[in-house]
C-alpha cells in the first residue's frame, strides 16, 4: 500500500511565524511532489512542487525534498491569517503514471 | 488566468440513479482526472484520461464509472447505478500544455468540484 502521511494537526502558529509542515511517503519510486492548499468545502489549490533533492523557494513558501529519508516538508514564512487552511501533500510515480496520492493533510492555524 | 470548470456544483439523487458530472479542462492540456473526497477523508484517485482513453484507474473506479470527452471542450463522469457510498466531493482536474516536456510536467490543476449526495 503507497501511504503518504501527515500530521493532522492542528498546527497553530502565530502570525508573522514560520510555519512548518512535514510529510512521508513509503514509495521510494515516487520521483514527484506537490504541495496543495485547502480551504474548507474548495478544491486543492496546488502551491509549490519539487522534483529534485533539495530546497525550492517561491515567495513566503519553500518546499524541501530528502528523497533518502523519504521526506518533504513545507515552510510558510510570515504566517498570515488568509494562509489558515488544510495543506495536502501529495506524491506521483512520474514514470507514464500520473495518479497523485495524497495524504490526509494538515490543518494549519494562524492565530492574528 | 485559465481554470477548470464543473457543473452541477451540488448534485443531489436517488440510490440507483445514474449521475452524470460534467468538466471543462484548461483548453490547452492534454490530460484530465478525476478525484473523489468522502467528507473528512483524502483526495482518492479515480481515473485519467489522454488522447481519448483511460490511461490510469484506481480499484474504485469499477463497472459502475465511465468517463467520456464527447466534444473537444467538456470531459464527464458518469455513475451508472449510484450507492450511497457515492456520496463525496468528485473534482475534475487536468494537467500537461500541449508541447510542453513530459518530464516534471505532471503538475495537476484542479476545478471546483462538484458536490454528490446520494439519499
Amino acid at each position: 500500500q503507497k501511504e503518504v502521511e501527515q500530521n493532522s494537526g492542528p498546527l497553530s502558529v502565530p502570525e508573522g511565524a514560520i510555519a512548518s509542515l512535514n510529510c512521508t511517503y513509503s514509495d521510494r519510486g515516487s520521483q514527484s511532489f506537490f504541495w496543495y492548499r485547502q480551504y474548507s468545502g474548495k478544491s486543492p489549490e496546488l502551491i509549490m512542487f519539487i522534483y529534485s533533492n533539495g530546497d525550492k523557494e517561491d515567495g513566503r513558501f519553500t518546499a524541501q525534498l530528502n528523497k533518502a529519508s523519504q521526506y518533504v516538508s513545507l515552510l510558510i514564512r510570515d504566517s498570515q491569517p488568509s494562509d489558515s487552511a488544510t495543506y495536502l501533500c501529495a506524491v506521483n510515480r512520474d514514470t507514464g503514471r500520473r495518479a497523485l496520492t495524497f495524504g490526509s493533510g494538515t490543518r494549519l492555524q494562524v492565530q492574528p | 488566468e485559465p481554470e477548470v470548470t464543473q457543473t452541477p456544483s451540488h448534485q443531489v439523487t436517488q440510490m440507483g440513479q445514474e449521475v452524470i458530472l460534467r468538466c471543462v479542462p484548461i483548453s490547452n492540456h492534454l490530460y484530465f482526472y478525476w478525484y473523489r473526497q468522502i467528507l473528512g477523508q483524502k483526495v482518492e484517485f479515480l481515473v485519467s484520461f489522454y488522447n481519448n482513453e483511460i490511461s490510469e484507474k484506481s480499484e474504485i473506479f469499477d463497472d459502475q464509472f465511465s468517463v467520456e470527452r464527447p466534444d473537444g471542450s467538456n470531459f464527464t463522469l458518469k455513475i451508472r447505478s449510484t450507492k450511497l457510498e457515492d456520496s463525496a466531493m468528485y473534482f475534475c482536474a487536468s494537467s500537461e500544455r500541449i508541447g510542453r516536456r513530459l518530464a516534471g510536467g505532471v503538475e495537476q490543476f484542479f476545478g471546483p468540484g462538484t458536490r454528490l449526495t446520494v439519499l
